[in-house]
């Protein structure tokens, strides 16, 4: 598998349970947030993600909650399934010279579905 | 995702040698960005495209370098590759907000 599970967090779940992996940030000027899921031998993928004047935002299974006061981000999965096991990334975006963001990325947790 | 594809998607090279990944996307995106994964750091940012032939550093530049001559390809160049080069290697496009990644390459600089 990817060299970059080693030394991850790791969350174990259930199958159908509700999941929740959180990500602290450090920069209080951040103002969105993008959730990446990835798997084994694959490159990031988006998940979802969330501006500064928002609290929470909801997708399809997912959602996201950030707190502004202590800088603090999650990711919620409902009703768990084997498909969501992958690392996950929180990712600031922030400006870059001539135009175009920077993704500065956690290093990531594992989550691992049991059957 | 079909929009962007990286080649190779994996390399053995020895130290010394110089190494040319390429990124290639058919999205016609402005941005182009090359970032290395590594195990305790997550993904760091190499080097930058806004556009055909430009381009900026990243917050781990040295000993890469880029070139775009074309919207649709950017190249990351390792001039003499060393051991500590050894990554799994990711292409991303964007347009306004979150980035797109590649399937990656992963090189081994023996």
């Amino acid at each position: 598998g990817e060299s970059v599970g080693l030394h991850l967090p790791t969350l174990s779940v259930q199958e159908g349970d509700n999941s929740i992996i959180n990500c602290a940030y450090s920069n209080s000027a951040s103002d969105y947030f993008i959730w990446y899921k990835q798997e084994s031998g694959k490159g990031p993928q988006f998940i979802i993600d969330i501006r500064s004047n928002m609290d929470k935002r909801q997708g399809q299974r997912v959602t996201v909650l950030l707190n502004k006061t202590v800088k603090h981000l999650s990711l919620q999965i409902a009703a768990t399934q084997p498909g969501d096991s992958a690392v996950y990334f929180c990712a600031e975006i922030s400006p870059l010279g001539g135009g175009g963001n920077k993704l500065t990325f956690g290093t990531g947790t594992q989550l691992k579905v049991e059957l | 995702d079909a929009g962007i594809t990286q080649s190779p998607r994996h390399k053995v090279t020895e130290t010394g040698t110089p190494v040319t990944l390429r990124c290639h996307q058919t999205e016609n995106h402005r941005y182009m960005y090359w970032y290395r994964q590594d195990p305790g750091h997550g993904l760091r940012l190499i080097h930058y495209s806004y556009g055909v032939k430009d381009t900026d550093k990243g917050e781990v530049s040295d000993g890469y370098s880029v070139s775009r001559s074309k919207t649709e390809d950017f190249l990351l160049t390792l001039e003499s590759a060393t051991s500590s080069q050894t990554s799994v290697y990711f292409c991303a496009i964007s347009d306004t907000s979150g980035s797109v990644f590649g399937p990656g390459t992963r090189l081994l600089v023996l």
